[in-house]
């Protein structure tokens, strides 16, 4: 069974840019989740979809962004960006949307901006 | 507000040690779930193992083994014998029931460090 695919592996990007990141489901998931892992910051939580709606999301600018698709693939935007956004973006999904539930996480995008 | 705390920022050991990582939790819900993730250098996160709150029975899994004490907040984490295969960073995990919110609050992570 295939597990969570994020792609692309890495981006660079300059100051001021859009970043698109993708993320594929493991089989069978609605949720997908989005992290972000700055040095220095840790694992923070981005963005909850399920089920083509945006359930929650943590605290970060307007300017981050995403949708998930029929498929239940989704897509994270970095709109404007800004240096500090250099991290990995994590994908995760899981069975359902609820706590209970484990999260199963792709091998991330690596952003750079500079 | 939850919190996990990884008060281990960084731990080498010899190989065939074994290794114990610390995980502390705070939540005020009496329903919620504790994970642990390994990350290597790669940089996918792993799952590793979930626990429920209710469930306070230790596990072992070949050469890993869990400890949650709920009277101490505390799911920790031990490595038997340990591996160079082992060296990577691990998180510990807390996810809550309350609110809509479903996603993962996770500790800063240990280093594990296994040399020769």
């Amino acid at each position: 069974e295939a597990g969570v695919t994020q792609s692309p592996t890495h981006l660079i990007k300059t100051r001021g840019q859009q970043a698109t990141l993708r993320c594929s489901p493991i089989s069978g998931h609605t949720s997908v989740y989005w992290y972000q892992q700055a040095l220095g910051l840790g694992l923070q939580f981005l963005l909850w979809y399920d089920e083509g709606e945006e359930r929650n999301r943590g605290n970060f600018p307007p300017r981050f962004s995403g949708r998930q698709f029929p498929n239940y693939s989704s897509e994270l935007n970095v709109n404007a960006l800004e240096l500090e956004d250099s991290a990995l973006y994590l994908c995760a999904s899981s069975f359902k949307g609820t706590f209970t539930d484990t999260q199963y996480f792709g091998p991330g995008t690596r952003l750079t901006v500079l | 507000a939850q919190k996990v705390t990884q008060a281990q920022t960084e731990i080498s050991v010899v190989e065939k040690e074994d290794v114990t990582l610390d995980c502390v939790y705070e939540t005020r819900d009496t329903t919620y779930y504790l994970f642990w993730y390994k990350q290597p250098p790669s940089g996918e996160l792993v799952f590793l193992i979930r626990r429920n709150s209710f469930d306070e029975q230790n596990e072992i899994s070949g050469r890993y083994s869990w400890n949650f004490q709920k009277s101490t907040s505390s799911f920790n984490f031990t490595i038997t014998a340990s591996q160079v295969v082992d060296s990577a960073v691990y998180f510990c995990a807390l996810s809550e029931a309350t609110g809509t919110a479903s996603k993962l609050t996770f500790g800063t992570g240990t280093r594990l460090q296994v040399t020769l």
